[in-house]
């Protein structure tokens, strides 16, 4: 069974601090990805990455920046929290283009 | 006109009714197309994954593709309480890694 972790299942943080949410997957899948899920907007892709250290934005990635040092771990970081980030944040890998992706358990972040 | 179109509900059935969900879509490239349920405060788990049109079945489940009308259908038969979730719709042409979610459904089984 393929598992990704977040870790973290929820986070409170204040405006303006940096913040990092981690995301590992066991199953040795090239692509990573990270969405936020928010009532009525369904889930908005921000960034993945389909290689260590190789990056590209979604459709939003304004406010946030990610990191891929090692192909099982992908990074979210907010540099500096600001309410409207408040949101569950979802981790995904893929071993391909053509697969269905794997989700974590999300993380609810509440940003004050 | 958004890419990918689902009700978002609330739909509320009886035990052991059977469940229509939906979505539609405008882009003709998309072939690959999930569902994936969510439960409250969880990430979303794959149910159910097609290629191009036509009909699988999975135990209480069937997914169904009709690309000439860019309609994609999940019947649950026999629902159950523990179906209760929300269902998402997801779609992608195959060509890059994005995947086009629908908003999702949320469904309500009631015993």
């Amino acid at each position: 069974d393929v598992k990704v972790t977040q870790s973290s299942r929820y986070l409170v943080k204040r405006t303006g601090e940096k913040v990092f949410l981690e995301c590992v997957q066991d199953m040795d899948h090239e692509n990573m990805f990270w969405y936020r899920q928010d009532p009525g907007l369904g889930l908005r892709l921000i960034y993945f990455s389909y290689d260590v250290k190789m990056k590209e934005k979604g459709d939003i990635p304004e406010g946030y920046s990610v990191s891929r040092e090692k192909k099982e771990r992908f990074s979210l970081i907010l540099e500096s929290a600001s309410t409207n980030q408040t949101s569950m944040y979802l981790c995904a890998s893929t071993v391909g283009v053509q697969e269905t992706q794997y989700f974590g358990p999300g993380t609810r972040l509440l940003v004050l | 006109q958004k890419e990918v179109e689902q009700d978002p509900g609330p739909l509320s059935v009886p035990e052991g009714a059977i469940v229509s969900l939906n979505c539609t879509y405008s882009n003709s490239a998309f072939q690959y197309f999930m569902w994936y349920r969510q439960y409250s405060r969880k990430g979303p788990e794959l149910l159910m994954y097609t290629y191009s049109s036509g009909n699988k079945e999975d135990g209480r489940f069937t997914a169904q593709v009709d690309k000439s009308s860019k309609y994609i259908s999940l019947f649950i038969r026999d629902s159950q309480p523990s179906d209760s979730a929300t269902y998402l719709c997801a779609m992608t042409g195959g060509s890059n890694y994005k995947l086009t979610f629908g908003k999702g459904t949320l469904l309500t089984v009631n015993p």
